[in-house]
């Protein structure tokens, strides 16, 4: 089945520990996206990549980081320099191709940190 | 002002009921989108549309183009609709990225 998988669903780690989200997408999409979800807010755009190699910054970057070695993977860390990392993230793809093409989303990783 | 408005924030609905969700947005769009998303987290997409009104079984979205406003109905309502509905609008600038309304929860009894 194509999707969008994410791993893991919950994630726990201690104040001061880097962490990388893996986000895994079989649907051949070009862009790929990372958001944030905290309660009460809508998403929020952490970073984007619309090509291998190639990304950049959203509304609220400072204290992630992203590659895109890989049409299929965008991994997200949650660097210690994050201020308030706790949250629901979720990623997403879409074609670039021409038109409105929708957007998909995965399952999303909760990440506490204790 | 958020550029993305949904209301009402909180619905609670008998099962049976007819239901309106709402959406505004102040922004410019190339399309508007209705997702859904359910207690565990995931986000469905149940509508992307840029003009009219599109139906898929008990549910109707719809868009006014010039009055920058979409609703999202629920025709007999059932428990298992309940979830959080998300109105995101693709800008029409830049790199059209999705701007997301913060959901409108809705919570049908039996």
């Amino acid at each position: 089945d194509g999707g969008i998988t994410q791993s893991p669903k919950y994630l726990f780690r201690k104040e001061g520990q880097n962490v990388t989200l893996s986000c895994e997408q079989n649907l051949n999409h070009d862009a790929m996206y990372w958001y944030r979800q905290d309660p009460g807010q809508g998403l929020r755009l952490i970073y984007y990549s619309q090509i291998v190699n190639d990304f950049q910054k959203g509304d609220i970057a400072e204290g992630y980081s992203v590659s895109r070695e890989k049409k299929e993977s965008f991994p997200l860390t949650v660097t210690s320099a994050q201020k308030n990392p706790t949250a629901f993230y979720l990623c997403a793809s879409r074609n670039r191709g021409g038109g409105n093409n929708e957007q998909f989303f995965g399952p999303g990783t909760r990440l506490t940190v204790l | 002002k958020n550029e993305v408005e949904q209301s009402p924030q909180n619905l609670t609905a008998q099962e049976g009921e007819f239901i309106t969700i709402n959406c505004s947005y102040s922004v410019g769009i190339s399309a508007l989108h209705w997702l859904q998303q359910h207690p565990g987290g995931g986000i469905v997409s149940l509508f992307m549309l840029s003009s009219g009104k599109k139906k898929h079984g008990r549910l109707i979205a719809t868009i006014n183009i010039q009055e920058k406003h979409s609703s999202l109905h629920i025709t007999a309502s059932h428990p298992r609709d309940s979830a959080v509905y998300i109105c995101a609008v693709r800008m029409n600038t830049g790199f059209q990225k999705l701007v997301f309304g913060t959901g409108t929860r809705l919570l049908v009894s039996p």
